[in-house]
C-alpha cells in the first residue's frame, strides 16, 4: 500500500523567511501528487498537483510554488514568507494505474509564520 | 463542473445515538464519491468511496454511505456514535479526467456522553 511522508511536523518561520516542505512517496510509482492547505477553521484549497516529473499545475495565484524533482518527491516552496501563509500544509497521491482518483494523505506540516 | 455541498458544518450527537452526515453532489457524469475522516492535526483519512456496483459502501471503524442517483446524495451514516468518532469529515467526488478530487466545507462531528 501507498504511503505518504511529510516533513517537518511543524514549523515556526518569521515573515520574509524562505520555505521548504517535502513530500515522499512509498510503495508506488508515477503516482499524481497534491499540495492542499488548511486555513485555522477552513476546509481544503487545492495548491498545486503534478501527473509527472517537473510537470506542476498551480490551483491558485500565490506566493508558493511546487516542484517534483523525482517520481516519488514533491517540494512546496516560497522564496519569502507571508503571514496569510500560515496553516496546515496536506501532501497526498493518488496510486499508479488507479481509475477512482482516491488519493491517500501525508500526516501534514503545521506552519505558523510570525 | 461538479460540486459537493456538506450540509451542517457541526453535527453534535450524544454517544450511542445515529450519526448523519450529509453530502450531496453535482455531477455531469456518473461519480466516483469518498468520504474522509480528520482527526486533530493529522492528515485525511480514506473512510469509504463508492465507484460502480453496490451502492451502498461499507467503510471503516462502522461507518456507510449509499449512493442515491435519484438525490444526488451520498450521506454518511452510523448507527452508534462513540467518542472517537469525533473529528471532522470531508465529502469529495472526483473531478473525472482532470485527476483531481473536489471537497465539500467539511462537517465536524461532536460526540457528547
Amino acid at each position: 500500500s501507498q504511503t505518504i511522508h511529510q516533513w517537518p511536523a511543524t514549523l515556526v518561520q518569521p515573515v520574509g523567511s524562505p520555505l521548504s516542505l517535502e513530500c515522499t512517496v512509498e510503495g508506488t510509482s508515477n503516482p499524481n501528487l497534491y499540495w492542499y492547505r488548511q486555513a485555522a477553521g477552513r476546509g481544503l484549497q487545492l495548491l498545486f498537483y503534478s501527473v509527472g516529473i517537473g510537470q506542476i499545475s498551480s490551483e491558485v495565484p500565490q506566493n508558493l510554488s511546487a516542484s517534483r524533482p523525482q517520481d516519488r518527491q514533491f517540494i512546496l516552496s516560497s522564496k519569502k514568507l507571508l503571514l496569510s501563509d500560515s496553516g496546515f500544509y496536506l501532501c497526498a497521491g493518488t496510486t499508479a494505474g488507479s481509475s477512482t482518483d482516491t488519493q491517500y494523505f501525508g500526516p501534514g506540516t503545521r506552519l505558523t509564520v510570525l | 463542473a461538479q460540486s459537493v455541498t456538506q450540509l451542517g458544518s457541526h453535527v453534535s450527537v450524544s454517544e450511542g445515538a445515529l450519526v448523519l452526515l450529509r453530502c450531496n453532489y453535482s455531477s455531469s457524469v456518473p461519480p466516483y464519491l469518498f468520504w474522509y475522516v480528520q482527526y486533530p492535526n493529522q492528515g485525511l483519512q480514506l473512510l469509504l468511496k463508492y465507484t460502480t456496483g453496490a451502492t451502498l459502501v461499507k467503510g471503516i471503524n462502522g461507518f456507510e454511505a449509499e449512493f442515491k442517483k435519484s438525490e444526488t446524495s451520498f450521506h454518511l451514516t452510523k448507527p452508534s456514535a462513540h467518542m472517537s468518532d469525533a473529528a471532522e469529515y470531508f465529502c469529495a467526488v472526483s473531478d473525472l479526467g482532470y485527476n483531481k478530487l473536489i471537497f465539500g466545507a467539511g462537517t465536524r462531528l461532536a460526540v457528547h456522553p
